[in-house]
């Protein structure tokens, strides 16, 4: 079975700062997919990135890139130039690329942005 | 209107009530997941469903039930609920792999 483990239960940086958040995975399988998520106080899940591991070319999205490291099962996540709008919870997620499409989710870390 | 709608938004319920939470989507997929999300576990997977007729247990159905009556629907019932089902609960789509999820905007349930 897939894990996922996400070391860090909060963080808090200045606005503007950078920040990275750790994920580490464990699977047996070659070919899957990584995400992370972000959830404000809203409460509603949003994609921030995903990365398809075949891909050796890390994702990057705006302000929010990620370090995809295979071989030692490492997917963090960096956001640069934070913003007040980042604060939220963020999960890191695991998916085979076969079968059911089951997502495999950290335990979250809560991210904190002070003006 | 949302892409994935859940209802209720909160809900209190009393030890021993059945429930029902629904989820209905308008995103054509045929792929819905039930997730609870309870602080320190992240979200684990309590039950998915390809179509209709294929319902499938994830790693904590314990407790639950669900019915997908039509592509569209899909309901999570607790028979009879306890309190350390207390957490946030999420319905979810999906079209094909590597694209992620599109979640509803969850369903907040007390048992007291």
């Amino acid at each position: 079975a897939q894990t996922v483990t996400q070391s860090q239960p909060e963080m808090s940086v200045q606005e503007a700062e950078t920040v990275t958040l750790s994920c580490t995975y464990d699977t047996s399988e070659n070919n899957y997919y990584l995400f992370w998520y972000k959830q404000p106080p809203s409460r509603q899940m949003i994609l921030v990135i995903r990365q398809e591991a075949y891909k050796q070319q890390n994702a990057t999205e705006n302000r929010f890139s990620v370090n995809f490291q295979k071989a030692a099962k490492s997917f963090s996540l960096k956001i640069s130039d934070s913003q007040l709008g980042d604060t939220a919870m963020y999960f890191c997620a695991f998916m085979k690329r076969r079968g059911a499409q089951k997502l495999v989710f950290g335990q979250g870390t809560r991210l904190t942005i002070n003006p | 209107d949302a892409d994935v709608t859940q209802t209720p938004r909160n809900r209190i319920t009393k030890t021993g009530k059945r429930i029902m939470l629904e989820c209905s989507q308008t995103k054509g997929h045929d792929r819905m997941y039930w997730y609870r999300q309870d602080p320190g576990l992240g979200l684990r997977l309590i039950y998915y469903s390809f179509d209709v007729k294929d319902i499938n247990k994830g790693e904590i159905s314990d407790g639950y039930s669900v019915s997908r009556q039509a592509q569209a629907k899909f309901s999570l019932s607790l028979e009879s609920a306890i309190p350390n089902q207390t957490a946030l609960y999420f319905c979810a789509t999906s079209e094909r792999p590597g694209q992620g999820y599109t979640f509803g905007s969850g369903t907040r349930l007390t048992v007291v």
